[in-house]
């Protein structure tokens, strides 16, 4: 049984540096979400996709974030000219189409911007 | 923002007794899911339900809805060491983005 997969699983990176997490959905899981989740928090709803399209953004994503998901697969996250503020567990998670209202999220990738 | 808040924030109990949670929300909603997260992992879905229906089974764990309360409350009942956990509610809207609550951490002691 093959997950949603996340990569990397940590990343520890200086302050202005830019970094890019990749997902791998379930397979033919149509639908693709990115959170972000702090401390002792719950996870933050960033972005989704259907497919290829990108359908709803978060005000938490600034224009310092950037989704994609070309050919409707697999997704990348990237955060430029990372912040401290941005140290956060990021989670992927995937939806099927025949039942999109349940979410399997991947391991997560946990960021430190020192 | 998060939607859902839940009660308590923390709880501390015996292995073989029940735990029960609870969760509170604002806007209406199509679903209303519980998740649970081992420390520094992803999230397992644990049951869903949805805005019809008032409760819900799943092995150990029972689910109620109250929409006229926005309220939902989760058991798990014999508790084992294995359930220590955070547990999040999490609400589905249109477009099934989950909104998450700040969870329940859940310790079990053997």
């Amino acid at each position: 049984d093959t997950g949603v997969s996340q990569d990397p699983r940590h990343k520890i990176t200086k302050r202005g540096q830019n970094v890019t997490f990749r997902c791998d959905p379930i397979s033919e899981h149509n639908r693709l979400y990115w959170y972000r989740q702090t401390l002792g928090q719950g996870p933050e709803f960033l972005t989704y996709f259907q497919n290829e399209a990108q359908l709803e953004k978060s005000r938490l994503l600034s224009d310092r974030f950037s989704a994609e998901r070309p050919k409707g697969s697999f997704s990348t996250l990237e955060i430029q000219r990372t912040e401290q503020g941005d140290s956060a567990m990021y989670l992927c998670a995937s939806s099927p189409r025949t039942a999109q209202e349940t979410q399997y999220f991947g391991p997560g990738t946990r960021l430190l911007v020192l | 923002s998060q939607q859902g808040e839940e009660d308590p924030q923390a709880l501390s109990i015996q292995e073989g007794e029940n735990a029960t949670m609870n969760c509170s929300y604002k806007t209406s909603i199509n679903n209303l899911q519980w998740y649970r997260q081992n420390s520094g992992r992803g999230l397992v879905h644990l049951i869903l339900i949805r805005s019809n229906e008032r409760e819900k089974h799943s092995g150990r764990l029972r689910v109620t809805l109250d929409t006229s309360k926005k309220s939902s409350s989760l058991l798990i009942t014999a508790s084992r060491a294995a359930d220590t956990a955070s547990y999040f509610c999490a609400t589905g809207a249109a477009g099934n983005k989950l909104t998450f609550g700040g969870g329940t951490r859940v310790l079990v002691k053997p």
